[in-house]
């Protein structure tokens, strides 16, 4: 069964340090991968994804996904964090062969950047 | 060009009664998809239209729901009787047609409580 797991529900760091949110999924088929955020009261905004071809995938503000696929894991990271960045994110996985259009989601991780 | 938008953003009912929430797509688009986020859960696939059909309602939880997109535009997602377990976040999300990579556009979500 396709499904996606985001192991830590809560991460903090350090403003102008890395960050790193995880992701690992689990499809029959190929995946496609994205990352969505979610500000406070505000809907999910799409930060990237990866489809096909490299496997590092840039995206909107800063924001990277490196897609391993030995390991399934599609983790989120920025080079330095800003307190904006502070927001719900989460993973979703698509198995268009198997499952079609729909999305599975993570249950999210809850990013604090600490001034 | 306007994002994903959905009505009420709120609802506060009682357990029993009835509730419509709404959704209007970006204009053009015409995938359109419900989730549910239940409070700290995964967000859950509960449908699909393409157009005015419904490609893939396997999502839905039982028969008090009912979602429509009569003329292929916005559609409406009608709970009835309301029970507490179907308190949770909403959301919809569009995307253009024909293409395996597209993104879904989410819109805010209808946060309802029910008593």
């Amino acid at each position: 069964a396709q499904s996606v797991a985001q192991p830590e529900d809560q991460v903090n760091v350090a403003e102008g340090n890395p960050l790193t949110v995880k992701c690992t999924y689990s499809v029959s088929g190929n995946p496609y991968l994205f990352w969505y955020v979610q500000y406070p009261n505000r809907g999910l905004q799409f930060l990237l994804k990866y489809i096909t071809g490299d496997n590092l995938v840039k995206g909107s503000y800063g924001f990277e996904a490196e897609f391993n696929k030995s390991q399934t894991s599609f983790h989120l990271k920025k080079p330095s964090a800003l307190v904006s960045d502070s927001a719900l994110y989460f993973c979703a996985v698509r198995d268009l062969q198997n499952t079609g259009n729909q999305f599975y989601f993570g249950t999210g991780t809850s990013l604090t950047v600490i001034p | 060009e306007a994002g994903v938008t959905q009505f009420p953003s709120h609802s506060v009912i009682e357990k029993g009664q009835t509730v419509t929430l709404r959704c209007d797509p970006i204009s053009g688009h015409d995938n359109l998809y419900w989730y549910r986020r239940v409070m700290g859960k995964e967000i859950k696939f509960l449908l699909h239209f393409v157009k005015e059909s419904k490609q893939d309602e396997s999502g839905m939880p039982n028969n008090r729901f009912l979602a429509e997109r009569t003329g292929g535009t916005y559609s409406t997602l009608k709970v009835q009787p309301a029970e507490l377990e179907d308190s949770g976040v909403y959301f919809c999300a569009s995307s253009q047609l024909g293409r395996y990579q597209e993104t879904q556009y989410f819109g805010p979500g209808t946060r309802l409580l029910v008593l």
